[in-house]
């Protein structure tokens, strides 16, 4: 079966800092990567994903995203983070096998960015 | 609307009683999925519709989960006879077509007593 861990469940950083959260999936096929960020109280929101072509994917609000697919992992990484930053960040992938039809969530990462 | 909206935003039951939970996706969206989220955990996928019909419902935990989306636009989710493992916020989410990004509504906190 398809699923997706996510290494850190809370990263704690100053401002400034560089980000890295990983990501990696078991699944052998063709796949369609995502993240999601989580912001206090809204709704999950993309952040930026991947299909096809160059495995460095950049998104929205200084993120960015490298594709290894020898390695089934899908970083995420911002190199200056900011305050508001923190949020709950989550990495998600579909499968070509399941005609894409649904997201498998890894657990989370709670990112709390300190002033 | 702009976006998935989902009502009731929050629902409080007793164990044992039946629930609707209702999720209005993007103008244009075929594909519309329900997902699960219990504490310090992802979503969960409970089931995907391509227009009316349930194209994968494997997610459904029981068959006390059903859903419905009679017109191809508006779905409810309905649980009967709902339990206190029951309790999470249940996520609506749509895209244009399968495979495509999926928008995602605020969700609905059920809580069973």
């Amino acid at each position: 079966a398809q699923s997706v861990s996510q290494h850190n469940h809370h990263v704690i950083l100053s401002e400034a800092a560089s980000l890295e959260l990983g990501c990696n999936y078991s699944y052998g096929g063709t796949v369609n990567l995502f993240w999601y960020v989580q912001y206090p109280g809204q709704h999950l929101q993309l952040l930026l994903k991947y299909f096809s072509g160059d495995p460095l994917v950049k998104g929205i609000k200084g993120f960015e995203a490298e594709f290894i697919k020898s390695k089934f992992s899908f970083n995420l990484r911002k190199p200056s983070v900011q305050w508001s930053d923190t949020a709950e960040y989550f990495c998600a992938v579909n499968a070509h096998s399941g005609g894409y039809n649904k997201l498998i969530f890894g657990a989370g990462t709670r990112l709390a960015v300190h002033p | 609307g702009a976006g998935v909206s989902q009502t009731p935003s929050n629902k409080v039951t007793e164990k044992g009683k039946y629930v609707e939970l209702r999720c209005d996706p993007i103008s244009g969206h075929t594909a519309l999925y329900w997902y699960r989220q219990s504490l310090g955990q992802g979503p969960e996928f409970l089931i995907y519709f391509q227009g009316t019909g349930a194209a994968d419902d494997s997610g459904l935990p029981n068959d006390r989960f059903f859903a419905v989306r009679p017109e191809g636009s508006v779905s409810t989710l309905k649980i009967q006879r709902t339990e206190r493992g029951d309790s999470a916020v249940y996520l609506c989410a749509s895209s244009l077509t399968a495979g495509n990004e999926q928008f995602f509504g605020p969700g609905t906190r059920l809580t069973v007593l």
